[in-house]
């Protein structure tokens, strides 16, 4: 069976530094990649979304981006956090193939200071 | 994507079915109705998706009226592990490029399971 790992769990860093979340996906191959972020209450918003290695397209213009080394690998990084970056994010996969429904994973809860 | 309208809120008697409606009134011919739930602090959970048909799994039943336009959720034995926000989603199925990837969430319906 499929399982989706994110870590890591939560988060607390300054304003103006780094930030590093990953996320993996085992049991599938060349599944499509998604990083979502939710504001404290409110919605899911889709961040970036990967069809393949190297492959990555943007939904809203940020301070994020995001990267797949490999095939079951989806990287979301800063190179410096602002305090609207705070929020719940999330990764899900999908089939390749077939883009409905799509699995997440736990979540990293970020705080910035 | 068509919009859809849930209730804020909801409450359920524990070990009593829970029935969660979602209108969908502007659903077009190849749109399908998703539900997933998300429990306080966690991902999103899939729970089921038909397009016209009444569809059945290990977790709850999908009704979709005849004319499409509106749906019911139910988890027939609802526990407390089954409170959580539960959201309608309703999207096209299978077709790739762009905004096609997003789920769209709404606010969803918080159901409320009690002893």
């Amino acid at each position: 069976s499929q399982t989706i790992h994110q870590w890591p769990a939560t988060l607390v860093q300054p304003v103006g530094s780094p930030l590093s979340l990953e996320c993996t996906v085992e049991g599938t191959s060349n599944p499509n990649l998604y990083w979502y972020r939710q504001a404290a209450g409110r919605g899911l918003q889709l961040l970036f979304y990967s069809v393949g290695i190297g492959q990555i397209s943007s939904e809203v213009p940020q301070n994020l981006s995001a990267s797949r080394p490999q095939d079951r690998q989806f990287i979301l990084s800063s190179k410096k956090l602002l305090l609207s970056d705070s929020g719940f994010y999330l990764c899900a996969w999908g089939l390749a193939g077939a883009q409905d429904t799509q699995y997440f994973g736990p979540g990293t809860r970020l705080t910035v200071l | 994507d068509a919009k859809t309208t849930q209730p804020p809120s909801m409450d359920c008697a524990e070990g009593r079915a829970a029935n969660l409606p979602c209108n969908h009134s502007t659903i077009s011919g190849n749109e399908y109705v998703y539900w997933y739930r998300q429990i306080h602090s966690q991902g999103p959970q899939y729970i089921i998706h038909g397009l016209k048909n009444n569809e059945t799994n290990e977790m709850a039943s999908l009704i979709i009226t005849e004319d499409r336009k509106s749906s019911t959720l139910i988890l027939p034995h609802a526990t407390l592990r089954d409170t959580a926000v539960y959201y309608c989603i309703v999207r096209v199925k299978g077709l790739g490029g762009g905004s096609n990837y997003k789920l769209t969430f709404g606010k969803g319906t918080l159901l409320t399971v009690n002893p």
